[in-house]
């Protein structure tokens, strides 16, 4: 399988404060995707980054690929309220995405 | 700013009954994907979609699931006869191809609960 496995499951932060969360996956990838689910709600593409990339920046979202030690990285920074969510990693061949179980972000105001 | 839409948000339904969830795509798009996300679990791979055939099932999609595109815009999802652990959300996607970047574009999810 090539799902991404997230840590930690869950982290709870003041806001203002850095979140960063990892995923790890299995096998070779395309490109290496993050989402963002508020409660309930239906996923919200973040960044997605190639396997041939290191590194992506996007607003407040910095994302780091390391495919010798199959594994990724979601740094958000100056964290809101807003941000409260559960953010999951995907791993990806191009006709289908493999979820992890994602990491639950808490930010406290 | 375009985006997939599905109908209806909720759906409840009994055991044994059909139901028919719907998805617009975004307009352009080519791929098209049906997920499912069972409450506090991952998000899961159920069937891909390309050229008018499926692309891609896994072993969740089974003889009970068929997908559709009856027209130029609609993509379904249709269970057979539901079971009560066929409640979850599930979630349709699409994709846009001649892009080199494989992002997936969700829709905001139909809530199936089967009692």
């Amino acid at each position: 399988s090539q799902q991404g496995e997230e840590d930690p499951q869950a982290l709870s932060i003041q806001e203002g404060e850095n979140a960063t969360m990892n995923c790890s996956y299995k096998t070779s990838i395309n490109n290496l995707q993050w989402y963002r689910q508020n409660s309930g709600r239906g996923l919200v593409h973040l960044i997605l980054i190639r396997s041939n990339e290191r590194e992506k920046h996007s607003g407040r979202l910095r994302v780091t690929l390391d495919t010798s030690k199959k594994s990724s990285s979601l740094l958000i920074t100056a964290s809101r309220a807003a941000d409260t969510a559960s953010y999951f990693c995907a791993t990806d061949r191009p006709y289908k995405l493999s979820f992890g179980a994602g990491t639950t972000v808490t930010v406290r105001a | 700013e375009p985006e997939v839409t599905q109908t209806p948000s909720h759906q409840v339904t009994q055991m044994g009954q059909e139901v028919i969830l719907r998805c617009v795509p975004i307009s352009n798009h080519l791929y098209f994907y049906w997920y499912r996300q069972i409450l506090g679990q991952k998000v899961e791979f159920l069937v891909s979609f390309y050229n008018n055939e499926i692309s891609e099932k896994s072993e969740i999609f089974d003889d009970q699931f068929s997908v559709e595109r009856p027209d130029g815009s609609n993509f379904t999802l249709k269970i057979r006869s539901t079971k009560l652990e066929d409640s979850a959300m599930y979630f349709c996607a699409s994709r846009a191809t001649g892009t080199k970047d494989y992002e997936q574009y969700f829709g905001p999810g139909t809530r199936l609960t089967v009692t």
